[in-house]
């Protein structure tokens, strides 16, 4: 069974942390993604990942950076969370094969609170 | 760019009614499209999909056909049940622009009461 695993269901962060989110997944897809979804807005994209070590901006990644160090694994980082950082974080992967007509796979999401 | 838009929800329907949720796309080439949805506290999963025009894309009783001339891929079911309370999000993927684009839109939420 094909898995993408958001590392936290749940948290609870202060205002000026720094926050990690983590992602992995287990079918050796090249393309990752981060999305933040909130009511009324949908799901809009900070930053995509097509390979090791490369990344681009997706439409809001302002306050936010990414990491992937690893294929399987794309961490999302608030450098200093703030509350209109309060959402649900969606992690998805692609494969490039076929990219066009595949299927993207989400994790469970995280919903982060800031205080 | 891509853009997707859906009607706006929710929706609440009675348990055996026809569902239709609307989606029109604009995109730069030649997109496949796809129907995700998203069960209470779970991530989106895929429904069905279509790659090319009047393909028909189908599964769990939902159906939707790619239909070019009017860039639309209307989500439909005879039938509805409670089970298919979710949110739905309709989306596309597109190469057009150069590089692979992955949009989605807004989501519509389905209510469905015995």
């Amino acid at each position: 069974d094909v898995k993408v695993t958001q590392s936290s269901r749940y948290l609870v962060k202060r205002t000026g942390e720094k926050v990690f989110l983590e992602c992995v997944q287990d079918m050796d897809h090249e393309n990752m993604f981060w999305y933040r979804q909130d009511p009324g807005l949908g799901l809009r994209l900070i930053y995509f990942s097509y390979d090791v070590k490369m990344k681009e901006k997706g439409d809001i990644p302002e306050g936010y950076s990414v990491s992937r160090e690893k294929k399987e694994r794309f961490s999302l980082i608030l450098e200093s969370a703030s509350t209109n950082q309060t959402s649900m974080y969606l992690c998805a992967s692609k494969s490039e094969t076929g990219f066009l007509n595949t299927e993207a796979f989400f994790g469970q999401g995280t919903r982060l609170t800031v205080v | 760019g891509d853009s997707v838009t859906q009607m706006e929800g929710p929706v609440t329907l009675s348990e055996e009614a026809f569902l239709t949720i609307n989606c029109t796309y604009t995109a730069t080439g030649y997109p496949s499209l796809f129907w995700y949805v998203q069960y209470p506290g779970e991530g989106l999963q895929l429904l069905l999909k279509a790659t090319k025009a009047d393909d028909k894309g189908s599964n769990k009783g939902f159906e939707a056909t790619y239909r070019k001339e009017t860039t639309s891929f209307h989500l439909e079911k005879g039938s509805v049940q409670v089970s298919d309370s979710a949110v739905y999000f309709c989306a596309l993927t597109d190469s057009g622009a150069g590089s692979y684009q992955l949009t989605f839109g807004k989501g519509t939420k389905l209510s469905v009461i015995p």
